[in-house]
C-alpha cells in the first residue's frame, strides 16, 4: 500500500482479554516501530523491529506485551490480560532503514479497555 | 519515560502573530526530528536537524538546532488556522536509534 496501515482502527475489549494490533508497513520499510499515545501526551516507545528480529525492546511495559514481526514485514503486536491502563493509541511507524530518520505513522489503533 | 522536554505545553496565538515552541534534552543528541499532528490524525514528518547550530527553513516554519546538540527550536511566523495542531519533537540519543518524543505544544489560533 502506499502508506502504513493499522488494524483495527478501533478496538473495544472487557479487562482481562487478549488482544492483536497488527501493522502492515510501507514495503521496502525494513525498520518498523510501535508507539503508544496516550490523551495529552507525545509518543511512547514500546519496541524496535529491525527486519524480523526485535532490535529494542526496552519500552513494553511489562511481559503482557509481546509482539512479533515474522517474515519482516507486517508485525503484531500482542496484549495478554488486558487492564483499563492499556486504554491508547497504538501508532505504528516504518522507516526505510534505522539511519533514514524520518518515520511514517500510521492511522493508529485506539484500543478500549472496559 | 520521556527524556525530551517541550515548552509550552500549550500555545494560543492571534492569527497572524508569531510563536516560538521549545524542546530541551538532558542528553546530547545525534539528531532531532519534528512532526505535526492534526487533531484525530497522526505524527507526520516536519524536518530532521543533524548538524550542531543547524537551522532549516519550510516557509513560514524556522527550526534550529542547540550548538550542544541538546536543545531545539521551532518558529512560525504569521500563524494561519492551518497551523493548529501539535508539534513534536522527538531526538535519537547518540549510539541509538530510538526516537524518544517530548509531550508536546499544542497549538490554537484566534481568527
Amino acid at each position: 500500500g502506499a502508506g502504513v496501515s493499522q488494524t483495527p482502527s478501533n478496538k473495544v475489549t472487557e479487562k482481562g482479554k487478549y488482544v492483536e494490533l497488527r501493522c502492515d508497513p510501507i514495503s521496502g520499510h525494513t525498520a518498523l516501530y510501535w508507539y503508544r499515545q496516550s490523551l495529552g501526551q507525545g509518543p511512547e516507545f514500546l519496541i524496535y523491529f529491525q527486519g524480523t528480529g526485535a532490535a529494542d525492546d526496552s519500552g513494553l511495559p511489562n511481559d503482557r506485551f509481546f509482539a512479533v514481526r515474522p517474515e519482516g514485514s507486517v508485525s503484531t503486536l500482542k496484549i495478554q490480560r488486558t487492564e483499563r491502563g492499556d486504554s491508547a493509541v497504538y501508532l505504528c511507524a516504518s522507516s526505510f532503514d534505522k539511519l533514514a530518520g524520518e518515520l511514517f505513522f500510521g492511522e493508529g489503533s485506539r484500543l478500549t479497555v472496559l | 519515560g520521556q527524556q525530551v522536554m517541550q515548552i509550552p505545553q500549550y500555545q494560543h496565538v492571534q492569527e497572524g502573530e508569531d510563536f516560538t515552541t521549545y524542546c530541551n534534552s538532558s542528553t546530547t543528541l545525534s539528531n532531532i526530528q519534528w512532526y505535526k499532528q492534526r487533531p484525530g490524525g497522526h505524527p507526520v514528518f516536519l524536518i530532521q536537524l543533524v548538524k550542531s547550530g543547524e537551522v532549516k527553513k519550510q516557509k513560514r516554519l524556522t527550526f534550529q538546532f542547540g550548538e550542544a546538540k541538546k536543545n531545539s527550536s521551532l518558529h512560525i511566523t504569521a500563524t494561519q488556522t492551518t497551523d493548529v495542531g501539535t508539534y513534536f519533537c522527538a531526538g535519537v540519543r547518540s549510539n541509538d536509534y530510538k526516537l524518544s518524543f517530548g509531550a508536546g505544544t499544542t497549538v490554537t489560533v484566534r481568527a
